[in-house]
């Protein structure tokens, strides 16, 4: 039971490069998340999808794009890296339609942007 | 956007010591959860809390839904080492109309376990 699966795990940019995350959910969730991570700032959406064909911007969604490729994976696309996107990147899934069980979360992509 | 105020930052306990965090909202919440994220992992639920007054139990975790529902406690017994992480609370605010499963994060608190 791989849950929540993210790749790369470690991966450092230089200032203006691209890069896409990957993040594949087997459990037939409905709905996908991600979220970054800094310190003392918690946990902020950047973008997510409700549903397979629908994505929509969270809290934070400047220098990010996003797919949502099927039902089992959504991706994270930084057109040009900046040094301010240093963070650790989390994908999480959840069943559609209420908050009420929570997600769960993929174990990170570290990025470094230099 | 919304944020979730949570307290303390930080804890640095003894071993076997009780602790206790709290997670404040400005406005009504439906759903409290809790989650641990140990050293390079993602976040894990530890418990959810769906009405005001209840109080749910995890082995040696409790948490507790607030009575005004802007309030969130997680309460750890008796700590040991692998008990060290980051705690968060997460929750769903009440105007959201429980359609949607967006929740909002705490900013989390750090413990650490000295054995």
């Amino acid at each position: 039971n791989a849950g929540v699966t993210q790749t790369p795990k470690f991966q450092v940019l230089k200032t203006g490069q691209s890069m896409t995350l990957q993040c594949a959910q087997d459990m037939n969730h409905n709905s996908m998340y991600w979220y970054r991570q800094d310190p003392g700032m918690g946990l902020r959406l950047i973008y997510y999808s409700a549903s397979e064909g629908t994505t929509d911007k969270g809290e934070v969604p400047n220098g990010y794009n996003v797919s949502r490729l099927n039902k089992r994976e959504f991706s994270l696309r930084l057109e040009s890296a900046a040094p301010s996107q240093t963070s650790v990147y989390f994908c999480a899934s959840s069943v559609a339609g209420t908050a009420n069980y929570g997600y769960t979360f993929g174990s990170g992509t570290r990025l470094t942007v230099v | 956007g919304q944020q979730l105020n949570q307290s303390p930052q930080s804890m640095f306990i003894q071993e076997g010591e009780d602790v206790s965090m709290n997670c404040t909202s400005s406005s009504i919440f439906n759903t409290w959860l809790w989650y641990k994220q140990d050293p390079g992992e993602g976040p894990v639920l530890l418990i959810a809390l769906y009405k005001a007054g209840e109080l749910t139990s995890n082995g040696r975790l409790t948490a507790q839904f607030g009575i005004t529902r802007k309030d969130s406690f997680l309460n750890i017994s008796a700590s040991i080492p692998s008990d060290v992480g980051i705690y968060f609370c997460a929750g769903q605010p009440d105007h959201y109309g429980g359609a949607t499963n967006k929740l909002i994060f705490g900013t989390g608190t750090l413990l650490a376990v000295q054995p």
